[in-house]
């Protein structure tokens, strides 16, 4: 099946530091990509929308200065956390649509961020 | 705007049994999908069943069915014979019929414990 690889798995960045987080489509191409937040013991928070050659849409409430998104290929998104703070620290997964119609989403394996 | 409720926080179920897990949504909209997705202590989002909204057939995978009553807006997963390894958190989500950056929407989660 399609499969879609986030890295790094883990980072440890120090507060004031940014750290890029690279989402990629392995077998399949992905026009749009999403990107998630998860809180511990908590649903999935979506951040943002991913629109290869375009500007992001962000969701309500996320910073775009901090949260960078670029999607310069079809097969690439990444997510840019610039000057983390510890309470940025948190669980962070992409996800990328299969085929035409959209109906089938696939989640890459996700990225921990500590900023300590 | 389009919600998705889940009331269970935990479930707990024993080896070989059926579980059914409970998930309510609402949404205006006539053509949609209805997703269950399963996250492991892995963190991994893997995609357990879909179910088309124009579908009156319900969804069917392996151990795992859904119970789809579009009228009531009503999505429940049944696991039947449990296995320890479907112990995990799981999400029902929606997502708009068509539209390539159509967003998932995510409840907050039922976290099922299989015990031996």
């Amino acid at each position: 099946g399609a499969v879609v690889s986030q890295h790094p798995s883990w980072v440890i960045c120090k507060s004031g530091t940014s750290v890029k987080i690279e989402c990629r489509s392995l077998d399949f191409q992905a026009t749009t990509m999403f990107w998630y937040r998860q809180f511990p013991k908590q649903s999935l928070m979506l951040m943002a929308t991913s629109n290869e050659g375009s500007k992001a849409t962000y969701e309500q409430g996320v910073e775009k200065d901090k949260f960078l998104i670029n999607h310069a290929s079809l097969t690439l998104s990444t997510l840019t956390v610039t000057s983390a703070h510890p309470e940025d620290s948190s669980f962070y997964i992409c996800s990328a649509r299969v085929g035409d119609s959209g109906n089938t989403i696939y989640f890459g394996e996700g990225s921990w961020l500590t900023v300590v | 705007a389009q919600t998705v409720t889940q009331s269970q926080p935990e479930m707990s179920v024993q080896e070989a049994e059926t579980v059914t897990l409970s998930c309510t949504y609402d949404t205006s909209e006539s053509d949609y999908y209805l997703f269950w997705y399963k996250q492991p202590p892995s963190r991994q989002m893997i995609l357990v069943i879909r179910q088309e909204a124009y579908k009156q057939q319900n969804a069917t995978e392996n151990r795992f069915s859904v119970n789809f009553q579009k009228a009531a807006k009503s999505f429940s997963l049944k696991i039947s014979d449990s296995q320890l390894g479907d112990a995990a958190m799981y999400f029902c989500a929606y997502k708009n019929y068509g539209g390539a950056t159509n967003k998932l929407i995510f409840g907050t989660g039922t976290l099922l414990a299989v015990q031996p």
